[in-house]
């Protein structure tokens, strides 16, 4: 079974700050790892995918996820925010075989202050 | 632009009613999902299809119903025996190449309200 955490329900950081989100997950398998972004009454948004090779994944709008298999972590990093960034932002894992829609994380509200 | 189309964007259903959400894709996608959202509690799969005229129930499939009679289409009917259906949900498709590691393509979904 798959399993994601996300580590803080609601994280705020000033305008031009670093971003830091936090997802742990678990699987017995190698993962493949997602990270959507949702803005309000909006569906999801790719932002960035892991499936294999490098660990240091660059996906849009200026965000980073690095793959730590030794911390079962996938963090998403920015390193200055702006006030667009602020959203909802999901985790999720995917199942490699049979039933391949994705768990997600209860996900992580961002607010930019200014 | 290929897409997913939910819709309606809001809708209201009295006790004891069904309604039916509709969702279409033009990406030619064998896999269509449904998911609940709620606040604080991520997304929830409802039901997944990776192939016409075939479906599973998912995590939360209790009160639910789909049906896959085109590729391009993944109906949900949320039926009376849901109890707590105020929710937001929505509808994702992602090909089947791979194994695994194509991303899900998501509908701006829909907001459904018990009058």
């Amino acid at each position: 079974a798959q399993s994601v955490t996300q580590l803080g329900s609601h994280v705020s950081v000033s305008e031009g700050a670093l971003v830091l989100l936090r997802c742990n997950y678990s699987s017995s398998v190698p993962p493949y790892l997602f990270w959507y972004v949702q803005y309000p009454n909006q569906g999801l948004q790719l932002l960035l995918k892991y499936t294999t090779g490098a660990t240091l994944v660059k996906g849009i709008n200026g965000f980073e996820a690095e793959f730590k298999k030794s911390e079962t972590s996938f963090h998403l990093t920015k390193p200055s925010a702006h006030m667009s960034d602020a959203a909802e932002y999901f985790c999720a894992v995917s199942g490699h075989t049979g039933r391949r829609a994705l768990t997600f994380g209860s996900g992580t509200r961002l607010q930019v202050q200014p | 632009d290929g897409g997913i189309t939910q819709s309606p964007k809001y809708l209201f259903r009295k006790e004891g009613q069904n309604v039916t959400l509709s969702c279409e894709q033009n990406l030619n996608h064998d896999a269509m999902y449904w998911y609940r959202q709620d606040p604080g509690q991520g997304l929830r799969l409802i039901y997944y299809s990776q192939i016409v005229n075939d479906f599973q129930k998912g995590d939360i499939a209790e009160g639910y119903s789909v049906s896959r009679e085109k590729k391009e289409s993944f109906p949900l009917t949320v039926t009376s025996a849901q109890k707590n259906p105020t929710a937001f949900y929505l509808c994702a498709s992602s090909s089947l190449m791979g194994q695994g590691d194509q991303p899900q393509h998501f509908g701006d979904g829909t907001r459904l309200s018990i009058l």
